[in-house]
């Protein structure tokens, strides 16, 4: 089976900008989950969706949105972008049930840059 | 609030010999506790997790990790690493949200 899919894989964009990312999970994953990876960091919760719902939501700003589609694909957004959104951005799916204890699987990332 | 410490953000280590990846944790509820690695441009990839019951854990390349409550940690260990597990190695926790630490860059030296 493919793994988790992200797109695209680099991206660069100028201050104030919005920017999408999109992530495929697994195939029979139900729930994504979003990171923020800064370079020398480890990952930073931003959203988990399960079944198309928001289900936790880290402490990130309001200029981060994310959804997830019928086919529990998932877009994260992310407004007028600053300086410091520059980062890997993560997306990882887990299989139902949905559960802390799941193990998540994760995709290669997109390298967002931002000028 | 829940949080996780690594305690070393670089570890060299001569190859065949054995390694302790270190990694504490703070949290006022029961935790569920995991080790990620990440290879070069890959994506993390799950060692081994611990949920309850016997507290040494078994992973996957051979490596295994302990669960101490008393001494809320959760340390990552391999008796004999190979230059193929040069990564960088990620301790994370689960409470009302995933938790990483900041990462341990594990390189073996031939």
């Amino acid at each position: 089976d493919a793994g988790v899919t992200q797109s695209p894989t680099h991206l660069i964009k100028t201050r104030g900008q919005q920017v999408t990312l999109r992530c495929s999970p697994i195939s029979g994953h139900k729930s994504v989950s979003w990171y923020q990876q800064v370079l020398g960091q480890g990952p930073q919760f931003i959203f988990q969706y399960y079944e198309k719902e928001e289900r936790g939501r880290g402490n990130f700003p309001d200029r981060f949105s994310a959804r997830q589609f019928p086919n529990y694909s998932s877009e994260l957004n992310v407004n007028a972008l600053l300086l410091g959104d520059s980062a890997l951005y993560l997306c990882a799916s887990s299989r139902p049930p949905h559960s802390l204890t799941d193990t998540q699987y994760f995709g290669p990332g997109t390298r967002l840059t931002v000028l | 609030a829940q949080s996780v410490t690594q305690l070393d953000s670089q570890v060299p280590v001569f190859e065949e010999a054995p390694v302790e990846l270190r990694c504490n944790y703070s949290s006022s509820v029961s935790v569920y506790l995991f080790w990620y690695v990440q290879y070069p441009n890959q994506g993390l990839q799950l060692l081994l997790k611990y949920l309850s019951g016997s507290t040494l854990v078994k992973g996957i390349n051979g490596f295994e990790a302990e669960f101490n409550k008393s001494q809320t940690s959760f340390h990552l260990r391999k008796p004999s690493v190979h230059i193929s597990d040069t990564a960088e190695y990620f301790c994370a926790l689960t409470g009302d949200q995933f938790y990483f630490g900041t990462g341990t860059s594990l390189t073996v030296i031939p």
